[in-house]
């Protein structure tokens, strides 16, 4: 069983569009945070979410955290073709983070 | 600034062959991770160290070994390859305490035939 379940898996959309992948779980976390990975590259830490209910922006990406801290919602605005790659969310389990399985974006020109 | 530099980025063995993988981070971070990248299913953590001369197991770490006999290098080793353990593997670090962020290598691409 995954501890942390994203929707969806594949994601294929136009430049211009908005979108929004999932992050959920049955248990509560302290912090959650998401990463994006480009093709041949490693996992880069885009926002690290921590009081329920939060809300951060960077740019045209808007996070959120659950009231409860079980589940994490990345909103794209009208999506780029430079937004392509993997999403992941992960969370902290003593000193090591488990990430879950990935929402892999495409956006086509 | 280099951050997580990870040597070599691909390599083919046999089955049988050992290799070590390198992992060198300048940015004096406490903790060092492994993880393997496989297709549906994530990155799943093999060994990690929270400090120089330290290390534990994840959750895949049969047929790896870890040293970390420097604070900014973390190696892993295979010493027998197999099939199974063809991947992409990727190193992180941290800094200590809670809620910092990993910086990730850019990987290396094994592939064992």
């Amino acid at each position: 069983t995954q501890l942390l379940e994203q929707s969806p898996q594949f994601l294929s959309i136009q430049e211009g569009e908005n979108l929004t992948v999932y992050c959920n779980s049955s248990s509560v976390f302290s912090s959650l945070q998401w990463y994006r990975q480009e093709p041949g590259e490693g996992p880069v830490l885009l926002v690290t979410v921590v009081t329920g209910g939060e809300v951060k922006k960077l740019k045209r990406l808007t996070f959120q955290f659950g009231d409860a801290r079980k589940d994490s919602s990345l909103h794209i605005t009208a999506a780029q073709p430079g937004d392509t790659g993997l999403y992941l969310c992960a969370v902290f389990n003593t000193d090591k983070l488990i990430f879950g399985t990935g929402t892999r974006l495409q956006v086509f020109p | 600034n280099a951050g997580v530099t990870q040597t070599p980025k691909f390599r083919v063995l046999k089955t049988g062959q050992s290799m070590t993988l390198l992992c060198a981070q300048d940015m004096n971070h406490e903790y060092m991770y492994w993880y393997r990248q496989d297709p549906g299913m994530g990155l799943r953590l093999i060994h990690y160290s929270v400090g120089e001369g330290t290390t534990a197991k994840g959750e895949v770490p049969d047929g790896y070994n870890v040293s970390r006999l420097k604070k900014q290098n973390f190696l892993l080793g295979l010493e027998s390859a197999a099939p199974s353990q063809t991947s992409v593997y990727f190193c992180a670090s941290r800094s200590r305490g809670s809620n910092y962020g990993y910086t990730f290598g850019s990987g290396t691409r094994l592939t064992v035939v």
